[in-house]
């Protein structure tokens, strides 16, 4: 069974360029996680998605980011303008479904952005 | 929303010897408490998890602790291996029980030979 793929693996960008990233969850995971982990920290939940529909999006940054997942599948997460800030490591999770019923969360490999 | 706290931040064994981890959540509806272990440049992978309907599990050379009443629980980790280092996080349900995760700050185990 493939697990969650991310891409670019890493990416370079000067400061107030857009940037995307991709994941494609397990095959049949219900809810999808975005997540950013700064350097020797854990990670910080951005936005969790149940099929399309994003039902925790409070510690997303609206100004500059956004998030869809069209079709209840694969996920984009974008910033728009980045900021130097905004350097970190990128994760993607995915579990077979989400509210109260605590399934494991799979994490991707990651996407380590660096703004210069 | 819930706010987890984790202890200590850099762990140094001795190879053999035993290691604890503790973490305290403040969210008395949270009732799912998962551990991860994260390699460098690596993904975090689920080691073992603990609902609230227990006080203790075990796995192996893994075990988790669970005081509700305290709200903390820590992992243990017996007869540590070279393959342990790693940095290990605890984790809690982020708001009102839902599965959303806030994550300690995380622990750096190292293993001395």
């Amino acid at each position: 069974e493939a697990g969650v793929v991310q891409s670019p693996r890493y990416k370079i960008i000067e400061k107030k360029q857009p940037v995307a990233f991709w994941c494609n969850p397990i095959s049949g995971h219900n809810t999808l996680y975005w997540y950013l982990q700064n350097l020797g920290q854990g990670p910080e939940l951005l936005i969790r998605y149940e099929n399309e529909e994003a039902v925790d999006d409070s510690q997303l940054p609206k100004d500059r980011f956004s998030a869809e997942r069209l079709k209840g599948v694969d996920s984009t997460l974008k910033i728009q303008p980045a900021e130097l800030g905004d350097s970190a490591v990128y994760l993607c999770a995915s579990s077979l479904y989400g509210g109260f019923s605590y399934n494991e969360q799979f994490f991707g490999p990651g996407t380590r952005l660096t703004v210069l | 929303g819930e706010n987890v706290e984790q202890h200590p931040s850099t762990l140094s064994v001795q190879e053999g010897d035993s290691a604890v981890i503790k973490c305290t959540y403040s969210d008395s509806a949270s009732n799912y408490f998962p551990w991860y272990k994260q390699e460098l440049g690596k993904r975090p992978q689920l080691i073992i998890d603990i609902r609230s309907n227990v006080g203790e599990k075990k796995d192996q050379r893994i075990a988790v602790t669970l005081n509700k009443t305290a709200k903390h629980f820590s992992l243990h980790i017996t007869e540590t291996q070279p393959e342990d280092s790693a940095v290990y996080f605890c984790a809690a349900p982020s708001r009102g029980g839902a599965d959303g995760l806030t994550f300690g700050k995380g622990t750096h185990l190292i293993i001395q030979p």
